[in-house]
């Protein structure tokens, strides 16, 4: 049962425009969101989250949108570089004492120069 | 200020036999976990630390994982024996515990173990 779906294996984007990773999740009880970057043969790195109080967090050149009636979140980076190329995997967490993440299967993102 | 330490960064071994990876989480984080990824997939939640108790180990296939946390800080995961079906990267990640923000863990580089 895959409670954080993310249907897009992969996504090549030309350099300096927008990136959309999305993400869907089945659980209702999910009230946190977050995405992590990962490098080959690196752990996770934390990007950036959001509460599901908010429908948007921003942070320089990433964006987080939540949609809590369709359960859906998407991570915008625009403009996009080729750093940035990079498997992303967005994970969410529920409260009262079920604080682990549970991950999507990740979208490997490619910036093309 | 250092980040989450695993040691050894590959282990490569023959199925049946053991297996230890251990983890150093970073300091004044109060919650460990261990997670495993598999090729292609997200990663997936062993057990959690809550100090030196373990809150949530269901899905620690407990026939040959077993992990522990001692005086709350360092931390191993065993597999005994291993099996063909083990070979993943096993990542270690802390947090300072509790919900919200304050569920951001940050990983460790991970082990990646192959069995043969």
């Amino acid at each position: 049962d895959q409670q954080v779906k993310q249907n897009s294996p992969s996504l090549s984007v030309q350099e300096g425009r927008i990136s959309i990773l999305n993400c869907d999740y089945t659980n209702s009880m999910f009230d946190y969101f977050l995405w992590y970057k990962k490098y080959p043969a690196e752990g996770p790195t934390f990007l950036i989250s959001i509460s599901s109080i908010k429908d948007k967090n921003e942070d320089g050149r990433f964006t987080v949108f939540l949609n809590k009636s369709a359960k859906h979140l998407s991570l915008h980076i625009v403009p996009s570089q080729p750093g940035d190329s990079a498997v992303y995997f967005c994970a969410a967490s529920a409260p009262f004492g079920n604080e682990k993440l549970t991950f999507g299967t990740g979208t490997r993102l490619t910036i093309i120069p | 200020e250092a980040g989450v330490v695993q040691s050894p960064r590959y282990k490569i071994i023959e199925k049946k036999q053991p297996v230890a990876f251990w983890c150093n989480p970073i300091s004044g984080h109060n919650t460990l976990y261990w997670y495993r990824q598999n090729l292609g997939q997200g990663p997936e939640l062993l057990i959690r630390y809550e100090n030196e108790e373990a809150v949530d180990d269901s899905q620690l296939p407990k026939d040959r994982f077993s992990a522990e946390r001692l005086k709350g800080v360092d931390s191993t995961l065993k597999i005994q024996p291993a099996e063909l079906g083990d070979s993943a990267v096993y990542l270690c990640a802390s947090s300072w515990g509790g919900t919200g923000p304050n569920t951001e863990a940050f990983f460790g580089q991970g082990t990646r173990l192959t069995v043969v």
